[in-house]
């Protein structure tokens, strides 16, 4: 079974608004979580990551929110602008092998 | 820094052929991952190497599917007698230690089986 599954394959939110992504993991020993973003014909860029000694993680307009007892973690965006538009990628690591998400595809309307 | 490098960016195979991926790491990283994405299974672990030595090949389907690393400035991808099944975009990332979790990825070769 999956063990990183993103349930919303897309979200589309308005110019200036907050957008929340969302990742649900299986495997209790994983200790890093981390958002990648992909731009359509390019590779992941890693965003923003999170070990799992902290809940919280912030960088300008992005921070990432764990949850270990929900085995969760999520993306929130600030002040989102067209240029967030693209797919957004969770992933865990346990150990050096990045498990990922499906992908949720991000659209900012203005 | 120019980052991982990945050759070539397009490949495009008559079924059966033989396809040849090369990946260049970035300069001092001592792991090396493969990873294979396409629409419907999405990013796909395929093997890692550390300080050019194979760690887990546990992704790679067993036929068709080698890699390796002669040295610390590339490895290869190898998929021989290509299927249709194996269009997909290969990426390769590299990071600075194998337990230092940011790794940093390469552009991705598409390849197309026709």
């Amino acid at each position: 079974g999956q063990q990183v599954k993103q349930s919303s394959p897309s979200l589309t939110v308005q110019e200036g608004g907050i957008s929340i992504l969302n990742c649900d993991y299986e495997n209790d020993m994983f200790d890093y979580f981390a958002w990648y973003k992909k731009y359509p014909d390019n590779s992941p860029t890693l965003l923003i990551s999170v070990r799992s000694n902290v809940d919280k993680r912030e960088d300008g307009r992005l921070t990432v929110f764990l949850n270990k007892s929900g085995k969760h973690f999520s993306l929130h965006i600030t002040a989102s602008q067209p240029e967030d538009t693209a797919v957004y990628l969770c992933a865990a690591d346990s150990n050096y092998q990045l498990i990922w998400g499906s992908g949720t595809k991000l659209i900012i309307k203005p | 820094n120019a980052g991982v490098i990945q050759t070539p960016r397009h490949k495009v195979t008559g079924k059966g052929q033989e396809a040849t991926l090369w990946c260049e790491p970035i300069s001092g990283h001592s792991a090396v991952f493969w990873y294979r994405q396409t629409i419907v299974q999405g990013l796909e672990f395929l093997t890692y190497f550390r300080n050019q030595a194979p760690i887990d090949d546990s992704g790679m389907p067993k036929e068709r599917f080698s890699a390796q690393m002669p040295n610390q400035s590339h490895s290869t991808l190898k998929i021989q007698s290509t299927q249709p099944q194996d269009s997909a975009v290969y990426l390769c990332a590299s990071s600075l230690q194998f337990n230092q979790d940011t790794q940093y990825f390469g552009p991705g070769t598409r390849l197309l089986v026709l």
